[in-house]
């Protein structure tokens, strides 16, 4: 079975410009979510679908992040205009449906943003 | 805001010990998972404690939960270098399945 698929996997740019990184879950799986991690930390959510409904978004910055997940499968998250403080590793989960209250996440490998 | 938090920071063991690390949350939770991250294999989900639950094993992996201290515990057995890794708790809580991760504890095992 493939895992959560991300891309790209690294991405330098210089402030102010706009980034996009791409997610593919797990087939089947119909719960996404996108991750921030800064180094030494744990992983932090940004926002969290259903199907193609972001059904949990209160942590992220809508002034320069964007989220979509248009037919329920892919996603996509965008920032813009970046700030050097947006360097972190950008993580996608996915996890299947019908787990009720027992969710254990399927990771993909990341996005390292760097941010000069 | 992270809700658990691991302990120690950083654990240094050679091959063939024990490693224990240890989680500390504040509200009442669904949930406790444990997930490994190395550079290799990402973020990978190890193991699952329901808060009804007092105990539980998974190879060479035995986890923990006291509800009342609010606090768990994972022991990783007979260590390996492979199990060089971060270890991250994650607890979920109220009904909108969300996690919540810890800053992490580094193991390093020593061949």
């Amino acid at each position: 079975e493939a895992g959560v698929v991300q891309s790209p996997r690294y991405k330098i740019i210089e402030k102010k410009q706009p980034v996009a990184f791409w997610c593919n879950p797990i087939s089947g799986h119909n719960t996404l979510y996108w991750y921030l991690q800064n180094l030494g930390q744990g992983p932090e959510l940004l926002i969290r679908y259903e199907n193609e409904e972001a059904v949990d978004d209160s942590q992220l910055p809508k002034d320069r992040f964007s989220a979509e997940r248009l037919k329920g499968v892919d996603s996509t998250l965008k920032i813009q205009p970046a700030e050097l403080g947006d360097s972190a590793v950008y993580l996608c989960a996915s996890s299947p449906p019908g787990q009720g209250r027992f969710n254990e996440q399927f990771f993909g490998p990341g996005t390292r943003l760097t941010v000069l | 805001s992270q809700q658990g938090e691991e302990d120690p920071q950083a654990l240094s063991i050679q091959e063939g010990e024990n490693a224990t690390m240890n989680c500390s949350y504040k509200t009442s939770i669904n949930n406790l998972q444990w997930y490994r991250q190395n550079s290799g294999r990402g973020l990978v989900h190890l193991i699952l404690i329901r808060s009804n639950e007092r105990e539980k094993h998974s190879g060479r992996l035995r986890v923990t939960l006291d509800t009342s201290k609010k606090s768990s515990s994972l022991l990783i057995t007979a260590s390996r270098a492979a199990d060089t890794a971060s270890y991250f708790c994650a607890t979920e809580e109220g009904s909108n399945y969300k996690l919540t991760f810890g800053k992490g504890t580094l193991l390093t095992v020593n061949p």
